[in-house]
């Protein structure tokens, strides 16, 4: 079982709150990443970093922000929650690997619902 | 449109029969990979087949990969009840030393005890 949490797992809220999903990894991953799945869909990815203080855009415009203060800890914030940012949420981790190619540990995912 | 597509969309089959799934993908890659996700949950990783594989094993589970057709084919021999979830392949290519993946559409599998 891959050691990467993601808080909370479901999130009912208001339109206009400010959210943070919460992803935690034990592994020692350099690498983090954060998808958007819509229910039965593909996946999109939003958002990833390479290390502390490394932070990148995905290849889906999303109006979230990330942050990478710790190695550990990548959390994502939702400025201003509308009912289009409802979706599950899905945090992943792999070890650094230039020409090595990894697998990528995925958390159980928060799935957003915006009123 | 998206680099991985897989098909079929949806597959049920018999406990015992043999699943195949399919995934086509547009550009160069570097690696393969198949993960599997139950209902509501995270991904687990499979299996990863590189550019210059041709098939891979595990367990119950085959891959096949032909570069020159851009397409990958992930065989489930004898499935089981706890095989039902939805299958996604994910291409990988680095670029400037560092790798990220582009998921599929995915194909649901349905075993029917």
């Amino acid at each position: 079982e891959a050691d990467i949490y993601q808080t909370p797992r479901y999130l009912v809220i208001g339109t206009g709150k400010k959210i943070t999903l919460e992803c935690s990894q034990t592994m020692g991953h350099d690498k983090m990443y954060w998808y958007q799945q819509d229910p039965g869909m593909e996946l999109h990815l939003i958002h990833y970093s390479y290390g502390v203080n490394s932070t990148e855009k995905g290849d889906l415009s999303s109006e979230s922000t990330v942050s990478r203060i710790r190695t550990e800890h990548f959390p994502l914030t939702l400025e201003s929650a509308r009912p289009s940012h409802t979706s599950q949420y899905l945090c992943a981790s792999s070890t650094l690997g230039g020409r090595t190619y990894n697998e990528q540990f995925f958390g159980p995912g928060t799935r957003l619902t915006v009123l | 449109s998206q680099q991985g597509e897989e098909d079929p969309q949806a597959l049920s089959i018999q406990e015992g029969e043999n699943a195949t799934m399919n995934c086509s993908y547009k550009t160069s890659i570097n690696n393969l990979q198949w993960y599997r996700q139950n209902s509501g949950r995270g991904l687990v990783h499979l299996i990863l087949i590189r550019s210059n594989e041709r098939e891979k094993h595990s367990g119950r589970l085959r891959v096949t990969l032909d570069t020159s057709k851009k397409s990958s084919s992930l065989l489930i021999t004898a499935s089981r009840a706890a095989d039902t979830a939805s299958y996604f392949c994910a291409t990988g290519l680095s670029s400037g030393g560092n790798e990220k993946l582009t998921f599929g559409t995915g194909t649901r599998l349905t075993i029917i005890p």
